[in-house]
């Protein structure tokens, strides 16, 4: 049984460009969770995606947004990329839409904005 | 809002030996769950031990356990017969109860502890 996959593993982009990470939940969940991790510190939550819809989002700007298809994978889009964007970006997946305290984690995308 | 708040950037401890954890939050909540997560260098987010606020019983999983104090808003680890594995960042979370509450973490900054051989 497949745990949360991410993809791709590492990334690095310039100043102003776009970006598009990708996670597959674990088998079973349909709900996803995107957390953006800076360096030396905790995760902070960007938004949830059930049934294709953002359910849930952090304080987290606009050039921020996800989607999520009808096999429960998702995407993070992140659009005029800044400095300040580079992180370690995690997915995390739930069964139940969410309505559990289980939260599984991939292993990450490190986004590195030149 | 929920805050969690990690006093402790760094601890050492010697292989064998026992480490404490800190953790506080603030919450108005009275439904929630309290979690420690491991991180180790390859960067993979652990789960090692959960708490439900309802809960008296402090929780155990094998070598961790945790000291839970509702009333102090405090939930802390502790780690026995630490083990070089156990080298990583752990993180503190709350997250609020509820079936409409959905499922979001709210994480403290991390704290290093290098176990030292």
């Amino acid at each position: 049984d497949a745990g949360v996959t991410q993809s791709p593993t590492h990334l690095i982009k310039t100043r102003g460009q776009q970006v598009t990470l990708r996670c597959s939940p674990k088998s079973g969940h349909d709900t996803v969770s995107w957390y953006q991790q800076a360096l030396g510190q905790g995760p902070q939550f960007i938004f949830q995606y059930y049934e294709e819809e953002e359910r849930q989002r952090g304080n987290f700007p606009d050039r921020f947004s996800g989607h999520q298809f009808p096999n429960y994978s998702s995407e993070l889009n992140v659009n005029a990329l800044l400095l300040g964007d580079s992180a370690l970006y995690l997915c995390a997946s739930s069964p139940q839409g969410g309505k559990t305290d289980t939260q599984y984690f991939g292993p990450g995308t490190r986004l590195t904005v030149l | 809002a929920q805050t969690v708040t990690q006093s402790q950037p760094e601890m050492s401890v010697q292989e064998a030996e026992t480490v404490t954890l800190s953790c506080t939050y603030d919450t108005s909540e009275n439904n929630y769950y309290l979690f420690w997560y491991k991180q180790p260098p390859s960067r993979q987010m652990i789960l090692v031990i959960r708490q439900e606020a309802y809960k008296q019983q402090n929780a155990t999983e094998n070598r961790f356990s945790v000291n839970f104090q509702k009333a102090a808003k405090s939930f802390s680890l502790k780690i026995s017969d630490s083990q070089l594995g156990d080298t990583a960042m752990y993180f503190c979370a709350f997250m609020k109860g509820g079936q409409a509450a959905g499922n979001k973490l709210t994480f403290g900054g991390g704290t290093r502890v290098l176990v030292k051989p």
